[in-house]
């Protein structure tokens, strides 16, 4: 069955330290996306992707980058991580105007 | 802009109460509107969705239906369950190719048997 994984599903980092988060999906998709969840804040969009080569920041995108190098993979980077950036971080894919399907999350602790 | 209100939780019901979950939006033109549900320890999952005024999206006995003249889509309910506890998420779309999605805050519901 097609299906969207992230890795890994829990992290612990440092201050200052780089951060690769992924994602993987098996649906084809053109579409990716990434979102990060706190409290009293919903999802908000980081990054999002309409196919390979292409990028695009979202509402809250400083401190994160994206790479889109083939369909599968959209890699999410925090080139410098703080404290502010622990949460909960989502993965998701749609194809051209159709429904996000959501991955199982990653939990993101900065030290 | 584009943005989504959604009821503050948490929420607590008995088994069996009936269930609202009031959502309004903000949005320029006509998005799609949609109702995610998040199990503890899961991502979210799509629950129902509706793509035009007085569609009504239905599915596992929730209901929600776009009202274009009060800017909502409220979900409803009529016998919750203990599995039915989750946090919910009103959310729209954008009307870009991709569908952008813009959540809510979302709300939590425990239901106790």
């Amino acid at each position: 069955d097609a299906e969207i994984t992230q890795s890994p599903r829990h992290k612990i980092t440092e201050t200052g330290r780089q951060v690769t988060l992924a994602c993987h999906q098996t649906w084809n998709h053109n579409n990716m996306f990434w979102y990060r969840q706190d409290l009293g804040h919903g999802l908000r969009l980081i990054h999002y992707s309409y196919g390979v080569q292409d990028t695009n920041k979202g509402e809250v995108s400083d401190g994160y980058s994206v790479s889109r190098s083939n369909t599968e993979d959209l890699p999410l980077t925090l080139e410098s991580a703080a404290s502010s950036q622990t949460s909960v971080y989502f993965c998701a894919s749609s194809d051209q105007g159709k429904t996000q399907y959501f991955g199982p999350g990653t939990r993101l602790l900065v030290l | 802009g584009n943005s989504v209100t959604q009821m503050e939780g948490p929420v607590t019901l008995s088994e069996e109460a009936f269930l609202t979950i009031n959502c309004t939006y903000t949005a320029t033109g006509y998005p799609s509107l949609f109702w995610y549900v998040q199990y503890p320890g899961e991502g979210l999952q799509l629950l129902l969705k509706a793509t035009k005024a007085d569609d009504k999206g239905s599915n596992k006995g929730f209901e929600a239906t776009y009202r274009k003249e009060t800017t909502s889509f409220h979900l409803e309910k009529g016998s919750v369950q203990v599995s039915d506890s989750a946090v919910y998420f009103c959310a729209l779309s954008d009307l870009t190719g991709a569908n952008n999605l813009f959540f809510g805050t979302g709300t939590r519901l425990t239901v106790i048997p």
